[in-house]
């Protein structure tokens, strides 16, 4: 079965600085989707970002970018010039791309809270 | 833009009540979820639901859940006879190819 850990249960970085969350996930599979959820305080999940696993290429979304490591099986998220509405619960997840029909849920970490001081 | 859309928002409910918690997915999904996040862990899948019948499902979803597409729009989670440990969000899901989540359901139960 798939796992997906979170090692930093919190994060703390200053208004406009970077800071990286850490990931690592387990799997057999060699096809997959990563990805990163942002919980704000509404509860809401919002997706930041995705990373597809044939792809070797770092995705990247703004001021969001991922270091994904397939060999290491790691997916680490920066945030760079960090705002004060970044501060949030980050989740890190995965998602098996078996064929169509399969349930490909969604495994999720524990969460990284991270907080953004002004 | 499209989303999901849940109801209610929040739901007070008393112990060994039957509540039902409603979802809207958006129309041309084919894939749907319930999953829950009890205050301050992770988020859980609960069941996927796929061709008008359930695809999988975890050792929480008890025969005290049930799931139903009853009219091709809606997609609901029933609890048959709440307990006290049931109290969490619930967030319903629908893709096609993104997962995109509802705002959640924060289910009381005292």
């Amino acid at each position: 079965a798939q796992t997906v850990t979170q090692s930093q249960p919190e994060m703390s970085v200053q208004e406009a600085e970077t800071v990286t969350l850490s990931c690592t996930y387990d799997t057999s599979e060699s096809d997959y989707y990563l990805f990163w959820y942002k919980q704000p305080p509404s509860r809401q999940m919002i997706l930041v970002i995705r990373q597809e696993a044939y792809k070797q290429q770092n995705a990247t979304e703004n001021r969001f970018s991922v270091n994904f490591q397939k060999a290491a099986k790691s997916f680490s998220l920066k945030i760079s010039d960090s705002q004060l509405g970044d501060a949030a619960m980050y989740f890190c997840a995965y998602r098996s791309a078996r064929s169509r029909g399969a349930t490909n849920k969604l495994i999720f970490g524990t969460g990284t809270l991270l907080a953004v001081q002004p | 833009e499209p989303e999901v859309t849940q109801t209610p928002s929040h739901q007070v409910t008393q112990m060994g009540q039957e509540v039902i918690l409603r979802c809207v997915p958006i129309s041309n999904h084919l894939y749907f979820y319930w999953y829950r996040q009890i205050l301050g862990q992770k988020v859980e899948f609960l069941v996927s639901f796929y061709n008008n019948e359930i695809s999988e499902k975890s050792e929480i979803f008890d025969d005290q859940f049930s799931v139903e597409r009853p009219d091709g729009s809606n997609f609901t989670l029933k609890i048959r006879s709440t307990k006290l440990e049931d109290s969490a969000m619930y967030f319903c899901a629908s893709r096609t190819g993104e997962a995109f989540f509802g705002q959640g359901t924060r289910l009381t139960v005292v």
